[in-house]
C-alpha cells in the first residue's frame, strides 16, 4: 500500500512553461485535493475533487488546472509557469467525499521552482 | 470569513519540558477541528480531531487536544516533549464545506 505518491520530487521551470505534476493514491479515496505551502502562509487549497469526474475550486485556483478520470489520480496543471507559482505543492485524500472531514493523507510534496 | 490563528511563529522548549501550541478559529459555528505535524521534508501526519462530545481528545505520539468553545481555541499539549517531537505543527478546520483551511503552522525546536 503505496498511499499517496507524488512525482516529481523537484522540479525547475522557466516562465511560461508548462507542466502537470502527478498525484496517485492507492487507497480508493474518493477525495482528493491539491495545496501549495509557502513560508508564513501555511498551506492554501488550490483545487480538490469529491470523485471522478467532479472537481472545484479552492482558495488560490488562478493559474491552476485539474482533472479527475479515475478515482486513483488527480493531476495538477500548470498552464503558463509564473515566479509566483514557486512553492510546495502537496497532494493529499480521504475516506468519503470530504464532506464527513475524514483525515486527509498527504503526499510527501513536490518543491517547485519557477525561475 | 472562516480562519484560524497560530499565534506563535516559533516555539522553543527543552526535551522533557510541557508543550503548548496555540490555536484560535473564527467560525460561527463548532468546526471540525485537527492538528497535523510536517517533518522536514515529508508531507502533513494527523496528530488528532475533534468533531464532537468530550473536548479533551487524545491523539498519537502522547498529545492531545481542548477544545474550549468560549474561547474558540483547540490547543495542543504534550507533558513531556522528546528531541523527535521537533517539527512544525499545523492546526485546521473544516468549517462545514468541503474546503480545509489550516492555520499557517508553529515551528517547535526542542534543545536537548
Amino acid at each position: 500500500n503505496a498511499g499517496v505518491t507524488q512525482t516529481p520530487k523537484f522540479q525547475v521551470l522557466k516562465t511560461g512553461q508548462s507542466m502537470t505534476l502527478q498525484c496517485a493514491q492507492d487507497m480508493n479515496h474518493e477525495y482528493m485535493s491539491w495545496y501549495r505551502q509557502d513560508p508564513g502562509m501555511g498551506l492554501r487549497l488550490i483545487h480538490y475533487s469529491v470523485g471522478a469526474g467532479i472537481t472545484d475550486q479552492g482558495e488560490v485556483p488562478n493559474g491552476y488546472n485539474v482533472s479527475r478520470s479515475t478515482t486513483e489520480d488527480f493531476p495538477l496543471r500548470l498552464l503558463s509557469a509564473a515566479p509566483s507559482q514557486t512553492s510546495v505543492y502537496f497532494c493529499a485524500s480521504s475516506w468519503g467525499d470530504g464532506g464527513s472531514y475524514n483525515e486527509q493523507f498527504f503526499g510527501p510534496g513536490t518543491r517547485l521552482t519557477v525561475l | 470569513a472562516q480562519s484560524v490563528t497560530q499565534p506563535d511563529i516559533h516555539i522553543t522548549v527543552s526535551e522533557g519540558a510541557s508543550l503548548e501550541l496555540r490555536c484560535n478559529y473564527s467560525y460561527g459555528a463548532t468546526p471540525y477541528l485537527f492538528w497535523y505535524v510536517q517533518s522536514p521534508g515529508q508531507g502533513l501526519q494527523l496528530l488528532l480531531k475533534y468533531f464532537s462530545g468530550d473536548t479533551l481528545v487524545q491523539g498519537i505520539k502522547g498529545f492531545e487536544a481542548e477544545f474550549k468553545r468560549s474561547q474558540s481555541s483547540f490547543n495542543l499539549r504534550k507533558p513531556s516533549v522528546h528531541w523527535s517531537d521537533a517539527a512544525e505543527y499545523f492546526c485546521a478546520v473544516a468549517p462545514g464545506t468541503y474546503k480545509y483551511i489550516f492555520g499557517t503552522g508553529t515551528r517547535l525546536k526542542v534543545l536537548a
